[in-house]
Parts: C-alpha cells; structure tokens; sequence
C-alpha cells in the first residue's frame, strides 16, 4: 500500500495568513494526489485534483503543486470558514490511500 | 444534479454482520469509467478507504479489511451495497460512500452525507 504521510497534524493561524501544508508519498504516485476539506460533522469535499487543479466551486485562494512524492496544499489568505481538517488522498493505485490529516484552527 | 445517500443499521451487535446501502443518482454505474468507494471515519480520526466497484464490475479492497469486506452493485436501482462480517467496536465510525471517475484522475468528486454505524 502506498502510504502518504502530512504535516504538520495540526496548526493554529491568524485570518488573513499563508498556510502551507504538505503531503508526502511513499512512491512516486506522479500528479494522482488530491485534496479535501471537512468541517466539524460534514462530508469531505473536493477541493484540489489531479495535484494541481481547483475544483469547480472552490475558491481561488486554495491552490496544490507537488508531483511524484511530495505535495502541497497552500491557502494564500486564511480566512474564517478555512478552518477545518484537510487530507490528502492518492488515486495512483488501488488499495486508495488518505493521509491523516491536517487540523487548521484559529489562534 | 448528483447525489449519493446511505442508509443501514445505525446500531450493531459485535460479531454480526453490516450491511450499507448507497443510492445514488445523476450518474450511472453502468457508464465508462464511473467508479463508487466506500470510506469510514471513526470518531476523531481519519478517512479510511473500504473498497470500490466499478462500472465494469472490478472490485477492489483494502489490504487490511479485505478478508471482511464484500462489495456489489445494482446498476438497475443505481445502488452499491457493502457487507462487513465480524463488526467489532473498533467498527464504530460513520460510513461515506463517494464517487469517482477514471476519467477525473480518481479523485472522489461526490461524497455522501454519511451514517453513524456504532458497533455495542
């Protein structure tokens, strides 16, 4: 199973920061890496496919890069309804594999 | 307009088995490439994938569950069933079924609301 590991777990910011957070796998799993948020008792929603490209719907503050084995999620401007939980996913190869998330709270 | 709800048992006993149902609409399971996985969250923790069927009846599980788990689909009621033998507490979390497309990458683009399965 190919195993993608985040970081950091958790991190408290301000409205209006960068935030970065990073996703690594433990094979090349080329651009199959996407990202999901989740709010407190809600559904994981789509945010980023395919490493790089913004679902229909998300806001254009939420960008992905990364290829191969390591990722990033950044959101250029914190703001108040980004907090929440964020995993990444892989897709190169069945069994489907989740990090363990990222937990983005205000400080 | 796509969506996908489950339903089953709320409550189980350890040892019985689990049975979910997604149903589902806007898209076919009989198309190309269209794709529906079962995921589980245990309170507090992470997404875990259980297994998907696709369009073309392939079956995939995970490694760990893999011995317990059974997936089908009724491409004419536009439902996809899971089975889990053997629940244990450690089953407790609540159930997400999502759909994906070979076409989008595998992504999971559409995701049910979710249903709390506690096992005791």
């Amino acid at each position: 199973d190919i195993q993608m590991t985040q970081s950091p777990s958790f991190l408290s910011a301000f409205v209006g920061d960068r935030v970065t957070i990073t996703c690594r796998a433990s094979q090349s799993i080329t651009t199959f890496l996407h990202w999901y948020q989740q709010k407190p008792g809600r559904a994981p929603q789509l945010l980023i496919y395919s490493a790089s490209s913004l679902q229909t719907g998300a806001p254009s503050r939420f960008s992905g890069s990364g290829s191969g084995t390591h990722f990033t999620l950044t959101i250029s401007s914190l703001q108040p309804e980004d907090f929440a939980t964020y995993y990444c996913q892989q897709s190169y190869n069945t069994p489907l594999t989740f990090g363990q998330g990222t937990k983005v709270e205000i400080k | 307009q796509v969506t996908l709800k489950e339903s089953g048992p709320a409550l189980v006993k350890p040892t019985q088995t689990l049975t979910l149902t997604c149903t589902f609409s806007g898209f076919s399971l009989s198309t190309s490439g269209m794709r529906v996985s079962w995921i589980r969250q245990p309170p507090g923790k992470a997404l875990e994938w259980l297994a998907r069927v696709d369009w073309d009846d392939d079956k995939f599980y995970s490694t760990s569950l893999k011995t317990r788990l059974s997936i089908s689909k009724d491409t004419s009621e536009n439902q996809v069933v899971l089975t889990m033998t053997n629940m244990d507490p450690v089953d407790t979390a609540t159930y997400y079924c999502a759909r994906s497309r070979s076409a989008g990458g595998g992504n999971l683009d559409y995701w049910g609301q979710g249903i709390l399965v506690t096992v005791s």
